[in-house]
């Protein structure tokens, strides 16, 4: 099983400014890699996927980079609505489809 | 509209079962391999099942395998998790996710909560 983390486990941002979270795989995913937002109360949302490729209706202002075991998701100005939960998924080798534990953006 | 609306949830004692369904519509269910995530409450989501298009190919979690078994029925675009010798380890959401293809989730529904106690 692959597993992946996350970090930092919570990262403080002011609004307007850029939040670079990372995510780190324990084998080779290639560029197998996910990222989800999630806010309270709400089912996760598909950001990016292929690593760098944005997801239908994701705004620019989101941008993933990586391969093989390092990747990173930067906002780059962040919006009142991006303070949320953000998961990383591997889906390189599978059974089991394997997430990180998230990264929690929060108003600095 | 993409639509997936889980229903079925609610509270179960140990060591008993439940059955999950999400109704999907907006798309051609048939076409698209699906999955279940699950979440207990303020922790991370974790993958459970897979099952694909025609419902050929099912693969499961070690935590579920043995336990939960995935199905559907493409005649009623619907997906079903079918939950035996639940524990309180159980209690979560649990969201039906739609599969493009690559085993990635690029639309979840709403989630339905199974919450297990004695």
């Amino acid at each position: 099983e692959i597993m992946m983390t996350q970090s930092p486990a919570t990262l403080s941002v002011s609004p307007g400014g850029r939040a670079t979270l990372s995510c780190r795989a324990s084998q080779f995913v290639s560029n197998n890699l996910a990222w989800y937002q999630q806010k309270p109360g709400q089912p996760p949302r598909l950001l990016i996927y292929g690593a760098s490729t944005r997801a239908t209706d994701i705004p620019a202002r989101f941008s993933g980079s990586g391969s093989g075991t390092d990747f990173t998701l930067t906002i780059s100005s962040l919006q009142s609505e991006d303070f949320a939960i953000y998961y990383c998924q591997q889906y390189n080798v599978w059974p089991p489809l394997t997430f990180g534990g998230g990264t929690k953006v929060e108003i600095e | 509209e993409v639509q997936l609306v889980e229903s079925g949830g609610g509270f179960v004692h140990p060591g008993g079962s439940f059955r999950l369904s999400c109704a999907a519509s907006g798309f051609t269910f048939g076409t698209y391999e699906m999955h279940w995530v699950r979440q207990a409450p303020g922790k991370g989501l974790e993958w459970i099942s897979y099952i694909s298009s025609t419902g050929g190919t099912k693969y499961y979690a070690d935590s579920v395998k043995g336990r939960f078994t995935i199905s559907r029925d493409n005649a009623k675009n619907s997906l079903f998790l079918q939950m035996d010798s639940l524990g309180v380890e159980d209690t979560a959401f649990y969201y039906c996710a739609r599969d493009p293809g690559a085993a990635i989730f690029d639309f979840w529904g709403q989630g339905a909560l199974v919450t297990v106690s004695s």
